[in-house]
């Protein structure tokens, strides 16, 4: 059981790539979220999902997308990166709105 | 307004001392869920301990306690004897179980706690 998994762990874009965030869990959670952490701040969401198929945008969804094709996977597309989307971006998972978010051990993301 | 406020941007403590990490919050819903995550220096999130707005009795984990006062809207984190690997930053954070935010998680901006020996 690996719980959330993130991949890459470190990425370094130039302004205007884009790029796929990958997010797993093997916990067969309906709940999904991705959030971002900026330096010296707590997390935002950006964009959630309660099943397969079903996506909703969080507090700060400008810059992003998201896609829910099975339980288990749920990825976040970057178009045209920018600076400010510098960050450490967590992907987390819970079995439904009234149980504990477990995090993935996060994405590290410098957009030069 | 923000929903979760730590006023705390550093705590030190000797260890094998008791710390309270402080942590107040603002809602409407009658119903919501508050939740202490730790950070260490490795990046990931820990969940610690999860304190529901119904529940009659403080929650505790281990070391961690949570100090609960729901008429001051306060959700203290409190860790008992202290150890060197309790460094780390703390997010307080707080998720409503009515609107649309579905669960959504609000986290304060976190307490860096430094324990020394």
């Amino acid at each position: 059981n690996a719980g959330v998994t993130q991949t890459p762990k470190f990425r370094i874009l130039k302004i205007g790539q884009s790029m796929t965030l990958q997010c797993a869990q093997d916990m067969n959670h309906n709940y999904m979220y991705w959030y971002r952490q900026d330096p010296g701040m707590g997390l935002k969401l950006i964009y959630y999902s309660v099943g397969a198929g079903i996506t909703d945008k969080g507090e700060v969804p400008n810059g992003y997308n998201v896609s829910r094709s099975t339980t288990e996977d749920f990825p976040l597309r970057l178009e045209l990166a920018a600076p400010s989307q510098t960050s450490v971006y967590f992907c987390a998972s819970s079995w439904d709105r009234e149980e504990t978010q477990y995090f993935g051990p996060g994405t590290r993301l410098l957009v030069l | 307004a923000q929903k979760i406020t730590q006023t705390q941007p550093g705590m030190f403590v000797q260890e094998k001392e008791a710390v309270t990490l402080d942590c107040t919050y603002d809602t409407s819903d009658p119903s919501y869920g508050l939740f202490w995550y730790k950070q260490p220096s490795s990046g990931e999130m820990i969940f610690l301990i999860y304190q529901g707005s119904y529940d009659q009795q403080n929650a505790t984990e281990g070391r961690y306690s949570l100090n609960f006062q729901k008429a001051r809207k306060s959700a203290n984190l409190v860790i008992s004897a202290s150890q060197l690997g309790d460094s780390a930053m703390y997010f307080c954070a707080m998720r409503e179980l009515r609107g649309s935010t579905l669960g959504r998680l609000y986290f304060g901006r976190g307490t860096q706690l430094t324990v020394w020996p």
